[in-house]
């Protein structure tokens, strides 16, 4: 498997535009996770999903913010209007399992909002 | 799981030495706890995944130990290499399946 896979790995967008992340979790793992990693607070959970359904979105900043998962194999993490404070590195992960199974990073979207 | 606290936040250690760090959480309703080792460019990757007090796992060099009671896991690692440099994250799970990551113990190997 090639692991999970993100894209695009770097996005520069202007204020108030729409941004929209991509993610393809690791075949067969059910659970997966949108996290944002910023100086100030780390690495924070955004929203999770198990067999594509939102479990807990209680971590999405706000509405601006909306996650979807179709299907199985992709997710989105989108952002409408971007603002210069949305600017992070965007993580996607997968499990197969939720609290006992590692969790299986993507190489992550470096968003820049100017 | 309302706070996960990482000590020393950064540490500097001569290559050859060992050394250890602390992660902290509260004990009550704790399921689970990972480790994640993070290299700079790179995305975390898991070194272990705990659930047992006393637990104690092994991964090379790198080892960690489980105290649930008191909430708090350490991590070892013996005869530090230049690999080893890295950002070390923890993460508790607990039983309402929330999972918060540390800010993570940065590691420098000095040549």
């Amino acid at each position: 498997d090639a692991g999970v896979i993100q894209s695009p790995r770097h996005e520069v967008t202007e204020m108030g535009q729409e941004v929209t992340l991509r993610c393809k979790p690791i075949s067969g793992h059910d659970y997966l996770f949108w996290y944002r990693q910023t100086m100030m607070r780390g690495l924070e959970l955004l929203i999770y999903f198990n067999n594509n359904v939102p479990i807990d979105d209680s971590g999405m900043p706000e509405d601006r913010f909306s996650a979807k998962m179709p299907n199985a194999s992709f997710s989105t993490l989108k952002i409408q209007p971007s603002e210069p404070r949305d600017s992070a590195v965007y993580f996607c992960a997968s499990s197969f399992r939720l609290k006992n199974e590692k969790l299986f990073f993507g190489s992550g979207t470096q968003l820049s909002v100017l | 799981i309302l706070n996960v606290e990482q000590s020393p936040q950064s540490l500097h250690v001569q290559e050859g030495d060992s050394t250890n760090f602390t992660c902290s959480f509260p004990s009550s309703n704790f399921y689970a706890l990972h480790w994640y080792r993070w290299e700079t460019a790179k995305s975390p990757e898991a070194l272990f995944v705990m659930t047992l007090n006393g637990d104690e796992k092994k991964k090379g060099r790198i080892s960690a130990t489980l105290n649930t009671k008191e909430g708090y896991s350490y991590l070892y690692i013996k005869g530090s290499q230049p690999e080893d440099s890295a950002t070390y994250l923890c993460a508790p799970y607990d039983r309402d399946d929330k999972i918060i990551f540390g800010k993570g113990t940065r590691l420098h190997i000095l040549p």
